[in-house]
């Protein structure tokens, strides 16, 4: 079965600082991988996605993330952070890249410091 | 893309009752899904919404407590029923398009407190 693990429950970054959101995924074929954000009182928005090809990714917002298949790690990263980005933060994991449900892990609760 | 709406936005209801959430997407899609997010929680898939057909439950499901129709290519509705406090969740309806490169898009969820 898949499962995707985000280790940090919360990570608090001073505004202006670097960001790296860690994600572990638990698949067994080549995986379809995604970032999710989720503001307060908002839906889901999709930050990006891999599944195949360059291992960085770039997505929305100024955030990209790095496959690495030895580590089983898909892990967002920013280079500067802005107060906007407060958030919940969801790695997720799916076959058939979004055609069949995803597995999301557990989400990261990022707060940001002025 | 795909915009997707659902109603009711939220609801607080009464324990034992049910309540059924419409899922609306503005074009047609290939696969619909229903996920559920407890308080402080992830998101759970509940089920895919098969057009025509049953819905396909995820272990720890089922379709007695969460009916779901897909009529069309557009529609879905989710029933939690019998409610009690422990139903109390965000519940959000996804679709996949084919030609979206790989995506998955999420409506605006249905937040639902069980008194």
């Amino acid at each position: 079965a898949q499962s995707v693990t985000q280790p940090d429950i919360h990570i608090t970054v001073s505004e202006g600082a670097s960001l790296e959101l860690r994600c572990n995924y638990s698949y067994g074929a080549t995986p379809y991988l995604f970032w999710y954000v989720q503001s307060p009182g908002q839906g889901l928005q999709l930050l990006l996605k891999y599944f195949s090809g360059d291992t960085l990714v770039q997505g929305i917002k100024g955030f990209e993330a790095e496959f690495k298949r030895s580590q089983s790690s898909f892990n967002l990263r920013k280079p500067s952070v802005h107060w906007s980005d407060a958030a919940e933060y969801f790695c997720a994991v799916g076959s058939g890249g979004g055609a069949d449900g995803l597995t999301f892990g557990k989400g990261t609760h990022l707060i940001i410091q002025p | 893309s795909a915009v997707i709406s659902q109603k009711p936005s939220r609801d607080i209801c009464q324990r034992g009752t049910s309540l059924t959430i419409q899922c609306q997407v503005d074009s047609q899609v290939t696969m619909m899904f229903w996920y559920r997010q407890q308080p402080g929680q992830s998101l759970t898939l509940i089920a895919t919404a098969n057009q025509g057909s049953e819905a396909t439950y995820e272990s720890g499901f089922v379709i007695d407590k969460f009916p779901i129709s897909r009529p069309n290519l557009t529609f879905s509705t989710l029933t939690v029923s019998n409610m009690s406090p422990e139903d109390s969740s965000i519940y959000l309806c996804s679709v996949y398009k084919k030609l979206a490169r790989n995506e998955q898009f999420f409506g605006p969820g249905t937040r639902l407190t069980v008194l």
